[in-house]
């Protein structure tokens, strides 16, 4: 049972463009979200996060959205570069039994950033 | 360097051997997590170290797998009876505070395990 859904496993855009990166969630104990950005044979690099009191957070080119009522996040690139391109997965916790904040993840979306 | 570290990089070993996967969390983060990523998967959480104790090892997958933090730094992921499905990437994040504050988690290069 996916509790994190990213339903679309690649995105193409031109450079310039904007890029949206959607995410949704079944969990409604998660309160915290975040974006991590993959390159192949690299660990996940932290992005941007989000706390459910919030729905919006800007971080220069990116912006978290989040819309608690339909369990729905995107992350918003803008404006698009060739070195984005890569795997952007939605990752949420929630505080649970022995302090643990572990993520849940998405199964990521591959982004393309053409020239 | 002063991020998380992960060795080895790659190992690849037989069915039904032994290994073990170690963590060099940054130093002075007292939060330490191991993820299993398979291919085309997310990641998956395995175990989750508060100090020195597993405060969370809901995530492994049964008793062949078990991870130690003697001293509150280095970690080690141990794996007996090697299986195929063993197979994957195995991260390694750290935090710098508690699990219940918020903040993100700071992840390694991952070792690539391959049983044959």
């Amino acid at each position: 049972d996916q509790q994190v859904k990213q339903n679309s496993p690649s995105l193409s855009v031109q450079e310039g463009r904007i890029s949206i990166l959607n995410c949704d969630y079944t969990n409604s104990m998660f309160d915290y979200f975040l974006w991590y950005k993959k390159y192949p044979a690299e660990g996940p690099t932290f992005l941007i996060s989000i706390s459910s009191i919030k729905d919006k957070n800007e971080d220069g080119r990116f912006t978290v959205f989040l819309n608690k009522s339909a369990k729905h996040l995107s992350l918003h690139i803008v404006p698009s570069q060739p070195g984005d391109s890569a795997v952007y997965f939605c990752a949420a916790s929630g505080f649970n039994a022995g302090n643990n904040r572990k993520l849940i993840w998405g199964l990521g979306t591959s982004l393309a950033v053409n020239p | 360097g002063a991020g998380v570290s992960q060795t080895p990089s790659n190992k690849v070993t037989e069915k039904g051997k032994y290994v073990e996967l170690r963590c060099d969390p940054i130093s002075g983060h007292t939060a330490l997590y191991w993820y299993r990523q398979s291919l085309g998967q997310g990641p998956e959480f395995l175990i989750y170290f508060q100090g020195t104790g597993a405060a969370d090892d809901s995530g492994l997958p049964n008793d062949r797998f078990f991870a130690v933090r003697p001293e509150g730094s280095v970690s080690t992921l141990k794996i007996q009876r090697t299986e195929r499905g063993d197979s994957a990437v195995y991260l390694c994040a750290s935090s710098p505070r508690e699990g219940s504050s918020y903040n993100e988690q700071f992840f390694g290069p991952g070792t690539r395990l391959t049983v044959l």
